[in-house]
């Protein structure tokens, strides 16, 4: 009964690709994000969605395109992939858009390496 | 700009050691301040938070207190255990605001 889960778990391809990023929350929750860590373990959000409508866009390049089919999806698209992509990406989902209120689930993450 | 700070890890302790995990941020405004733990592979897990000035949050045997005259929001547990090593990322978040702002996190090895 996983809450947040994110396929693949691992994503290994060459400059220029591509590639897509899965997420799917069983919380029934509105709001979901994508964040970005880097090789120095820095967490920074990239989008915020609530109710499959864009609400933070954290100055991300437009190669990276969210797209949420549905309230319980969110997935993330990027184009032409660059090495300075390579990071791990969290999904995480909350029931609202509150931050300091609402606690934000977290997917296991998927491990991006652009070679 | 509004950001948190956390001490350098790792941080290596033998098994019921106490821990203390520094952290400290700037905000505009009056912040909610939370702990989250990442475990070997898993995600991030909130471990507790706090949403005002001298607020304690407390889970699973860690402590941290809302410090405003210090800025701070130090991490702490008396009796570590090996099954406590993992990943410990500070955070706030403003009034109304939509997202979470990290720390860099600090690594907890603790050794039996």
């Amino acid at each position: 009964d996983t809450a947040v889960s994110q396929t693949p778990k691992y994503l290994v391809t060459q400059m220029g690709n591509d590639k897509s990023i899965k997420c799917e929350q069983n919380l029934g929750h509105d709001t979901m994000y994508w964040y970005k860590q880097d090789s120095k373990k820095f967490l920074k959000i990239m989008f915020s969605y609530n109710n499959k409508e864009l609400i933070i866009n954290e100055t991300v390049p437009n190669r990276f395109s969210p797209k949420s089919p549905d309230k319980a999806h969110l997935n993330l698209h990027i184009n032409s992939l660059e090495l300075g992509d390579s990071a791990v990406y969290f999904c995480a989902s909350s029931q609202d858009l509150v931050a300091d209120t609402d606690t934000q689930y977290f997917g296991p993450g998927t491990r991006l390496t652009v070679l | 700009g509004n950001s948190v700070t956390q001490m350098e890890g790792p941080v290596t302790l033998s098994e019921e050691a106490f821990l203390t995990i520094n952290c400290t941020y700037t905000a505009t405004g009056y912040p909610s301040l939370f702990w989250y733990v990442q475990y070997p592979g898993e995600g991030l897990q909130l471990l507790l938070k706090a949403t005002k000035a001298d607020d304690k949050g407390s889970n699973k045997g860690f402590e941290a207190t809302y410090r405003k005259e210090t800025t701070s929001f130090h991490l702490e547990k008396g009796s570590v255990q090996v099954s406590d090593s993992a990943v410990y990322f500070c955070a706030l978040s403003l009034d109304s605001s939509y997202k979470l702002i990290f720390g860099s996190g600090t690594r907890l090895l603790v050794r039996p």
